[in-house]
């Protein structure tokens, strides 16, 4: 079955530092789909980033860059110098574009990051 | 472009009433999908169209759930009766043909008392 795991249920940092959100999946689908989300206070799922199972190139957009290893089925993302505004709660999500071809999305439990000034 | 949007924002009701949310997809955007997120938890899919069709309903609660997209454009998706644990924000996204990426509206936040 398809798992997407989010081990930190919180992070706190102080602005200005590098933090990084920890995103561990499982699936027997040799092709799938992983993703970013960002919710803020509003509660609107906002989308980061998406990154294809053929496609391990690591990604950077501006203080934000992303991770992605097959060998550990990780897709981790670091906020490089982080700010207030950062303050959210970050999903992890994997789609299904393999066996059922669906394309729903398999969320992790999501980390809250708290950015104190 | 708009996003998607739904309504109400907010919603309260008692246990064993019935609730209806609306949604209206990114304009062209064939998929639909509804999900349930439940406080302190990742969404949940309850159900996905494609056009006017159901894809996908195999986690919805269709003891009391329900949902229609006659048309192929909005969605509504209702509750009745409504269970104490159904409390939950309720998020509605959509996905263009051939495009990988799902866009979420702004949500229904739900109380069940």
């Amino acid at each position: 079955a398809q798992k997407v795991t989010q081990a930190q249920t919180e992070i706190s940092v102080v602005e200005k530092e590098d933090v990084t959100l920890d995103c561990v999946y499982e699936t027997r689908d040799t092709t799938y789909y992983l993703f970013w989300y960002k919710q803020p206070p509003s509660g609107e799922l906002v989308f980061l980033i998406r990154r294809n199972s053929f496609d391990e190139q690591n990604e950077i957009s501006g203080r934000y860059s992303w991770n992605f290893q097959k060998s550990t089925s990780s897709f981790n993302f670091t906020i490089t110098a982080s700010q207030v505004v950062d303050s959210a709660v970050y999903f992890c999500a994997l789609s299904d574009y393999g066996s059922s071809n669906t394309g729903k999305l398999i969320f992790g439990q999501g980390t809250t990051l708290q950015v104190k000034p | 472009e708009a996003g998607v949007a739904q309504s109400p924002r907010y919603k309260i009701i008692e246990k064993r009433q019935s609730v209806a949310f609306w949604c209206n997809p990114i304009s062209g955007h064939a998929t639909l999908y509804w999900y349930q997120q439940i406080l302190g938890q990742g969404p949940k899919l309850l159900i996905q169209f494609q056009n006017n069709g159901v894809v996908d309903d195999s986690q919805l609660p269709k003891d009391r759930f329900s949902a229609e997209r006659l048309k192929g454009v909005d969605s509504t998706l209702k509750i009745q009766p409504a269970k104490l644990e159904d409390s939950a924000v309720y998020l509605c996204a959509s996905r263009q043909g051939g495009e990988e990426t799902q866009y979420f509206g702004p949500g229904t936040r739900l109380l069940v008392l």
